[in-house]
């Protein structure tokens, strides 16, 4: 099966708390892309970062790191020092073969809500 | 530069209604898909084409066609609206060769459809 599991539905923090919110995938393909989406209150989608499965480096931009662990199946995500911005439903994604072409699995989202 | 655009933005539609979406794209990428979204489901993939001419069934196709004349514009039919097609569609492209946003998914505002 070729699926992205997101447990977490919905996590409240207390702003400046550190948050990680956890994206499970499942894929047969060895080459395969990560994703990481941000859906605002405003309802559209942003992209936050993509990553490779040939790169296994951690990534940090800002308070955003992202942890990607192939031996574990998983592309965390953690907001360090949580704001109210940062409240917003958080998709992680996964891009593989389908088809003869590719297409894109998304997990169910992670509400994550902080509170002032 | 706009990006994704979709229309229309909202619409309420009764049972046995016909209707189209519209999405435009202008940033020359070949791929593009429509995504309906439901809550606690995430994104699933209910058409995509892989170029001019070119669509394919995704995940949730029934109930839905599609049509991509020209590069730029992909657009999704509903033949006999029903209730369980209520939700919110998303329509994204991507570019499936060279440059730094290598299979990112740019997304549009989305369209909020109700059918009573």
């Amino acid at each position: 099966a070729q699926k992205v599991t997101q447990a977490q539905t919905e996590i409240s923090v207390v702003e400046k708390e550190d948050v990680t919110l956890d994206c499970v995938y499942e894929t047969r393909d060895t080459t395969y892309y990560l994703f990481w989406y941000k859906q605002p209150p405003s309802g559209e989608l942003v992209f936050l970062i993509r990553r490779n499965s040939f790169d296994e480096q951690n990534e940090i931009s800002g308070r955003y790191s992202w942890n990607f662990q192939k031996s574990t199946s998983s592309f965390n995500f953690t907001i360090t020092a949580s704001q109210v911005v940062d409240s917003a439903v958080y998709f992680c994604a996964l891009r593989v073969q389908y088809a003869g072409t590719y297409k894109y699995i998304f997990g169910t989202g992670t509400r994550l809500k902080v509170l002032a | 530069n706009a990006g994704v655009t979709q229309t229309p933005k909202f619409r309420v539609l009764k049972t046995g209604q016909s209707m189209t979406l519209l999405c435009a794209q202008d940033m020359n990428h070949e791929y593009m898909y429509w995504y309906r979204q439901d809550p606690g489901m995430g994104l699933r993939l209910i058409h995509y084409s892989v170029g001019e001419g070119t669509t394919a069934k995704g995940e949730v196709p029934d109930g839905y066609n599609v049509s991509r004349l020209k590069k730029q514009n992909f657009l999704l039919g509903l033949e006999s609206a029903a209730p369980s097609q209520t939700s919110v569609y998303f329509c994204a492209s991507s570019r499936t060769s060279g440059g730094p946003r290598l299979y990112e998914q740019y997304f549009g505002p989305g369209t909020r459809l109700t059918v009573t």
